[in-house]
């Protein structure tokens, strides 16, 4: 099983600011997935993030607002850039090997924008 | 694409009490299906999975689910609900890729 910690877990941001927000994962994984939770709501995908190449975003997701790195098979970071109060959710990072049987979640990012 | 739907958005229980969570999935191939659970404030966690094999799934917890390929479902259940039961409960599906698509959740409440 592969162990993801996510920083912050929780943040409160201005407006028009960005965050930027880690995942570190315990093991080598080809494929790292983020996901938005807006409140109440289920789970969304908002972009795949393979090491060595850039990532790719489902729709209704850009990359100008959600720019993803993925700097090597253990980390990636998303940012969150020009944040309104619409992008207050809970944001999750995930990993899952082809083949493998089984998706991985970190704690997630609680984010607040006031 | 491939969808999942969870019909109950919020279902009520008493403890002791059987509990019984919908999901449908539309999908072109052999599915890939998972039930998770989240409860407040804590992250993802699996309770079980179905990838092929027998279809009547067992997982952690005490909760099962059956895959009925005839309906499309992938329901969760379990004999016997306790108070910390008490959570959201997501059904998914996946391609071999691992994106995962996510139901809409059910909210469950455990009553005394």
């Amino acid at each position: 099983s592969a162990v993801i910690s996510q920083k912050p877990s929780r943040d409160i941001c201005q407006r028009g600011t960005s965050l930027t927000i880690q995942c570190q994962v315990d093991s080598q994984v080809t494929m790292m997935f983020w996901y938005r939770q807006q409140p109440g709501q289920s789970l969304t995908l908002i972009a795949t993030a393979n090491q060595g190449s850039e990532a790719t975003y489902e729709s209704g997701f850009v990359i100008d607002k959600f720019p993803i790195s993925r700097p090597n098979l253990t980390f990636s970071t998303l940012t969150v850039s020009n944040m309104s109060p619409e992008d207050s959710s809970i944001y999750l990072c995930s990993v899952r090997d082809p083949g493998d049987t089984e998706a991985f979640f970190g704690q997630g990012t609680r984010l607040t924008v006031v | 694409a491939q969808s999942v739907t969870q019909p109950d958005i919020h279902i009520t229980v008493s403890e002791g009490a059987s509990l019984e969570l919908r999901c449908n999935y539309s999908y072109g191939a052999t599915p890939y299906l998972f039930w998770y659970v989240q409860s407040p404030g804590q992250g993802l966690q699996l309770l079980l999975k179905y990838f092929s094999g027998d279809t009547l799934v067992q997982g952690i917890k005490g909760f099962e689910a059956e895959f009925k390929r005839s309906q499309s479902s992938f329901n969760l259940r379990k004999p016997s609900v306790h108070w910390s039961d008490a959570a959201e409960y997501f059904c998914a599906v996946t391609d071999s890729w691992g994106k995962l698509q996510f139901g809409a959740g059910t909210q469950v409440v455990v009553t005394p």
